[in-house]
């Protein structure tokens, strides 16, 4: 299989706060994670690719310094939205591709994280 | 960002009867996916297409890569109650160095089943 794992599954927090999401890939390397936001009855819109051991290319409109990307390691990539505001609730999603031959790969996507700020 | 021309937005259809639904694009990808997406939930991959022409199959579904690589449709045939929910289409591309790219969503189709 290709399971993506993601947590936390829902958080609520205060305005001002950061919260981290993780995306982790339970039975594969993933090179390549990406994170996507889904607005209440619209689609998945990308924010960013995640590369393991570079820095992430951030899509145009997305803040690079309030969306901070991590990806450490080849099963890990880590999201944290920095100083959250209520504009920034939103469904977040990540995906993975496995390491190797991207040309007959699907990505496989988490569960994602609720954000809720209050 | 880029969306894909997915349609129809929603359909309401009798249990048993066949879905259709299509997606264009004004780009041409290397790849078209079909995902289905539950409420608080994650997209599910349904098929993956990889050549332009393709037509694959995966039980009652069926999709096709268009041959311009800038079209795509899916079908479901048979529906039953559990076929309701949320149908994506996506194209992906390749970067500049030979990545995939993060994928493009059309703006999905809903579907309802009535008994």
């Amino acid at each position: 299989g290709a399971v993506v794992s993601q947590h936390p599954s829902r958080v609520i927090c205060k305005s001002g706060t950061s919260v981290k999401i993780e995306c982790r890939s339970l039975d594969f390397q993933a090179t390549t994670m990406f994170w996507y936001r889904q607005f209440p009855k619209k689609s998945l819109m990308l924010m960013a690719t995640s590369n393991e051991g570079s820095k992430a290319t951030y899509e145009q409109g997305v803040e690079k310094d309030k969306f901070l990307i991590n990806h450490a390691s080849l099963t890990l990539s880590t999201l944290t939205v920095t100083s959250a505001h209520p504009e920034d609730s939103s469904f977040y999603i990540c995906s993975a591709l496995r390491q190797g031959d991207y040309s007959n790969q699907p990505q496989h996507f988490g569960d994602g994280t609720r954000l809720s700020i209050l | 960002g880029q969306q894909l021309n997915q349609s129809p937005q929603s359909m309401f259809i009798q249990e048993g009867e066949d879905v259709s639904m299509n997606c264009t694009s004004s780009s041409i990808f290397n790849t078209w996916l079909w995902y289905k997406q539950d409420p608080g939930e994650g997209p599910v991959l349904l098929i993956a297409l990889y050549k332009a022409g393709e037509l694959t199959s995966n039980g009652r579904l069926t999709a096709q890569f268009g041959i311009t690589r800038k079209d795509s449709f899916l079908n479901i045939s048979a529906s039953i109650p559990s076929d309701v929910g949320i149908y994506f289409c996506a194209g992906q591309g390749w970067d500049s160095g030979g990545g995939a790219d993060g994928l493009t969503f059309g703006k999905g189709t809903h579907l309802i089943i009535q008994p």
